[in-house]
C-alpha cells in the first residue's frame, strides 16, 4: 500500500498569508496526487487533481505542485473561507489519503 | 446537477452486526463512471475503503485491507445506484460513510455521507 505523509498537521495563518502544505508518498506516485478541502460537517470538495489541474469553480489562489513522491498545495493569499482541513490523495495505485492538515486563523 | 445521496445509515449496530448502505446518483451517466466508497471515523481523516469500476472495466471491484473480505460492493447501472453490504462491523467501522464519484484518478461530486454506529 502506498502511504501519504502531509505535514504539518495543524497550521496557524492569518488572511492574506501564503501557505504551503506538504505531501510525500513512500513510493513513486508520478503526477497521480489530488488535494481536497472539507470544511466542518461538510462532505471533502476536490480543489485540485492530478497535481495542478484546478477543479472548475476553484479560485486560482489554491495551486498544486510537484512529481515523484513529493508534492505541494500553495494558497497565494489566504481568505476567511480557506480556513479548513485538506488533504492529499494518491490515485496511483487505488486510493489513500493523508492524514490532513488543519488551517486555523492565526 | 450531479448529485449523490447515501441512505442506509443512521441507527445502531452491534458488533458483528450487517449493513447494507446504498447510494443514489442523478445528473450524471452514471455507468460510464468508476464510484467508490471513503468513509471518516469520528474525529478523523477520510479513508478509502473501495470502490466498483465501471462497466467497460465489467465493475471489477477493489477494497481496502481493513475491509476486504467482509465489505462488498455492488452497482446496479440500471437504477443508478451503489451499495455497500458491510458485515462482521467491528467499532472501528463507526464513521460516516460517503459515496463518490470517480474516474479512477479523482473524486469530483461527494454525497453528503452517512453515519454508522457501531456499538453494544
Amino acid at each position: 500500500d502506498i502511504q501519504m505523509t502531509q505535514s504539518p498537521s495543524s497550521l496557524s495563518a492569518a488572511i492574506g498569508d501564503r501557505v504551503t502544505i506538504t505531501c510525500r508518498a513512500s513510493e513513486s506516485i508520478l503526477g497521480f496526487v489530488n488535494w481536497y478541502q472539507q470544511k466542518p460537517g461538510k462532505a471533502p470538495q476536490l480543489l485540485i487533481h492530478t497535481t495542478s489541474t484546478l477543479q472548475s469553480g476553484v479560485p486560482s489562489r489554491f495551486s498544486g505542485s510537484g512529481s515523484g513522491t513529493d508534492f505541494t498545495l500553495t494558497i497565494g493569499s489566504l481568505q476567511p473561507e480557506d480556513f479548513a482541513t485538506y488533504y492529499c490523495q494518491q490515485s496511483y495505485v487505488t486510493h489513500s489519503f493523508g492524514q490532513g492538515t488543519k488551517l486555523e486563523i492565526k | 446537477e450531479e448529485q449523490l445521496v447515501e441512505s442506509g445509515g443512521g441507527g445502531l449496530v452491534q458488533p458483528g452486526g450487517s449493513l447494507r448502505l446504498s447510494c443514489a446518483a442523478s445528473g450524471f451517466t452514471f455507468s460510464d463512471h468508476y464510484m467508490d466508497w471513503v468513509r471518516q471515523a469520528p474525529g478523523k481523516g477520510l479513508e478509502w475503503v473501495g470502490r466498483a469500476r465501471n462497466k467497460a472495466h465489467n465493475h471489477m471491484t477493489e477494497y481496502a485491507a481493513p475491509v476486504k473480505g467482509r465489505f462488498g460492493i455492488s452497482r446496479d447501472d440500471s437504477r443508478n445506484s451503489l451499495y455497500l453490504q458491510m458485515n462482521s462491523l467491528t467499532v472501528d467501522d463507526t464513521a460516516v460513510y460517503y459515496c463518490t464519484k470517480g474516474g479512477g484518478y479523482y473524486m469530483d461530486v461527494w454525497g453528503k455521507g452517512t453515519t454508522v454506529t457501531v456499538s453494544s
